[in-house]
């Protein structure tokens, strides 16, 4: 799986929207690109994962770039339960068996009250 | 909503001794995993698993370790003889079947057995 970049901490205060980018210039044309978090003292949560179009769900949306070589976390409104480890990781499209996720270090995310 | 259940919780154990963590995946779920992460580290794949044998393991997954699915529940991780850097929360995984052949499943993590060698 391609390496990803991301920030090692954001700050954000509660209620305002935070973007968390993630670089992956080496990233293939088959790469997905996948974010999962990580609450304290808790295992990684899946958030959402898209291909080349920006995707919505109701955690949070993700942005891609046009040239795929980066993409944006974007939570609308932080909460404080939005305190976490945020992981961005490429996973390789392509048949056969399941693979493992492939965690880097993440953007720990602070929300101030 | 279905979760991952992981016991025991907390697990303290003499250098040497082997352990047992144990995972109930989700219940129509067929891929199980398991990954660690020591303290203030990044979360390690560890071992893949389907249909009743490993799919995927890691440099770490040595000959220590082992993976079974004892009955159709639990799913479990075995430490024969664990280290002292064996230290580390476990975590447990589990995802469906793929969707058209892509791998682009989402994983169910549970919350974790931290264990602690000493």
């Amino acid at each position: 799986d391609a390496k990803t970049t991301q920030p090692n901490s954001m700050e954000s205060n509660e209620e305002e929207p935070v973007h968390l980018p993630c670089n992956h210039s080496t990233i293939s044309g088959t790469d997905y690109i996948h974010w999962y978090r990580q609450l304290p003292s808790q295992g990684p949560e899946y958030v959402i994962h898209g291909l080349t179009s920006n995707v919505n769900n109701r955690m949070a949306s993700l942005a891609i770039a046009e040239d795929r070589k980066s993409s944006t976390l974007i939570l609308h409104r932080a909460t404080l339960r939005d305190a976490a480890v945020y992981y961005c990781i490429l996973r390789v499209n392509y048949g056969g068996s399941q693979g493992n996720l492939i965690f880097g270090k993440g953007t720990k995310l602070s929300v101030k009250p | 909503e279905p979760e991952v259940t992981q016991t025991p919780s907390h697990q303290v154990t003499q250098m040497g001794q082997e352990v047992i963590l144990r995972c109930v995946p989700i219940s129509n779920h067929l891929y199980f995993y398991w990954y660690r992460q020591i303290l203030g580290q990044k979360v390690e794949f560890l071992v893949s698993f389907y249909n009743n044998e490993i799919s995927e393991k890691s440099e770490i997954f040595d000959d220590q370790f082992s993976v079974e699915r004892p009955d159709g529940s639990n799913f479990t991780l075995k430490i024969r003889s664990t280290k002292l850097e064996d230290s580390a929360m476990y975590f447990c995984a589990s995802s469906d079947l793929m969707k058209t052949g892509m791998k682009q499943e989402t994983q169910y993590f549970g919350p974790g057995t931290r264990l602690l060698v000493l």
